[in-house]
């Protein structure tokens, strides 16, 4: 099984809104990852967290909030996005990041969440 | 600086024939590469890896090659079916390094019936 979760599939804000995207995976994977894909556009990196500690952030503007209350679930807490935010969010999880096993590195994606600031 | 190209946006083919989308790689570093299939509006699905102490990995059909030297690898697809339409995405990293996947910009492949 290889199956990661993305709640909701879509979702319409406000720039003024708070909501949260959620991820789940259930593989006992220690690693998991927040990406944001444009449209035409590779995935690009935002948050890793590695054993439920934030391992890097790639200079993602403080509107975006990512939390990983247990190694099962990660977040993502969203407050006065701008438009120019609507992408389609993807959740990933491997392994582990930092075993030197191909394998265990390898990442697995969620459906993602749609997501349209208006 | 685009560490891992693919330089072909798009492919057609016909359905039976091969398909074989190619990706170059700047970065000697790399030594773990993955090929993931995206449908419009969903999230990549992993098809194949290969690491870099091989230079070849089948899976049904599907088989990555690996050219160390050139910093070239590719994925075969044969028979390609209309199914397999989608983007093709090339991806790489350093094993127990700082888990980055580098991507390419995707490949659009077509499997015409």
């Amino acid at each position: 099984d290889t199956e990661v979760t993305q709640t909701p599939k879509h979702l319409v804000m406000g720039m003024t809104n708070k909501k949260s995207l959620k991820c789940e995976q259930h593989m006992g994977h220690r690693a998991m990852y927040w990406y944001k894909q444009k449209a035409k556009k590779p995935p690009e990196l935002m948050f890793v967290y590695s054993y439920e500690k934030l391992s890097i952030n790639e200079s993602v503007p403080s509107r975006f909030s990512p939390e990983c209350p247990n190694s099962s679930l990660l977040n993502l807490h969203l407050h006065a996005l701008q438009p120019e935010d609507s992408a389609l969010y993807l959740c990933a999880s491997s392994q582990d990041m930092t075993s030197g096993r191909a394998e265990a590195e390898t990442q697995y994606f969620g459906p993602g969440t749609r997501l349209l600031v208006l | 600086d685009q560490q891992v190209k693919q330089n072909s946006p798009s492919l057609s083919v016909q359905e039976g024939r091969i398909s074989i989308l190619n990706c170059d790689y700047t970065n000697s570093m790399f030594d773990y590469f993955l090929w993931y299939k995206k449908y419009p509006a969903e999230g990549p699905t992993f098809l194949i890896s290969i690491s870099s102490i091989k230079d070849k990995n089948e899976d049904g059909r599907f088989t990555v090659f690996l050219n160390k030297s050139a910093k070239h690898l590719s994925l075969h697809i044969v028979p390609s079916q209309p199914g397999d339409s989608a983007v093709y995405f090339c991806a790489a990293s350093i094993q127990g390094g700082s888990e980055k996947l580098v991507f390419g910009k995707g490949m659009k492949l077509t499997v015409n019936p």
